[in-house]
């Protein structure tokens, strides 16, 4: 089982240049979220979708976009990146929200120079 | 929200047992307690959640107080592959969907 798959691992952008970073799951989850972690620190979460054609804000979407055209994808992304979003990003989905856990990918390294 | 409070680092020996402290003396009674582990360079691993009672699966048991306002982790057998980072959440499930990690626990296990 592929689970949560993160698309592109690594990535070095410039400041003000955009990008998209995919999140595929095959366990058929409703819910998936993108959250963000800097070194030393938990994990935030930047945003979160509870259904196919649904998006919400987290802790900390200043930035972000979010898009869900399809229950498997979750996309986010940077449309003029900065170096304060230099981070580790990862995905995640689950079946339900509350009582069952979420599935996390392996994560994108992102560099903004 | 209720947030929870955990050791910054512990360490064990190998094929010795671990119990990993955590406090949460604000807990709703609707929320659940979780743990994921996090290993170098990878994503946050679940382990296990309960919410009233202890519970057992392969990879660990979750005992929870009485009050719960407290729970433990325990790793039965620690091996060199449990040295992670633990994070011990609560999980409302409400319409607050947010999922708060903190620093967590760093588990170290010496061979």
């Amino acid at each position: 089982n592929a689970g949560v798959t993160q698309t592109p691992k690594f990535r070095v952008l410039k400041t003000g240049q955009s990008m998209t970073l995919l999140c595929a799951q095959d366990m058929n989850h409703e819910y998936m979220y993108w959250y963000r972690q800097d070194p030393g620190m938990g994990l935030r979460l930047i945003h979160y979708s509870v259904g196919e054609g649904t998006t919400a804000k987290g802790e900390v979407p200043d930035g972000y976009n979010v898009s869900r055209l399809k229950k498997q994808n979750f996309l986010l992304g940077l449309e003029s990146a900065a170096p304060s979003q230099t981070s580790v990003y990862f995905c995640a989905s689950s079946y339900s929200w509350g009582r069952q856990p979420q599935h996390f990918g392996d994560g994108t390294r992102l560099s903004i120079l | 929200d209720a947030k929870t409070t955990q050791p910054n680092s512990m360490e064990s020996n190998e094929e010795e047992p671990v119990h990993l402290p955590c406090n949460h003396s604000t807990i709703s009674g609707t929320d659940y307690i979780h743990w994921y582990r996090q290993l170098p360079s990878q994503g946050p691993e679940y382990v296990i959640h309960g919410l009233t009672s202890n519970v057992n699966n392969r990879m660990a048991s979750l005992a929870i107080a009485e009050d719960r306002k407290s729970s433990t982790l325990i790793l039965h057998r620690a091996t060199l592959r449990d040295a992670a980072v633990y994070y011990c959440i609560l999980n409302s499930g409400g319409s607050n969907y947010k999922l708060t990690f903190g620093k967590g626990t760093l588990l170290t296990v010496n061979p």
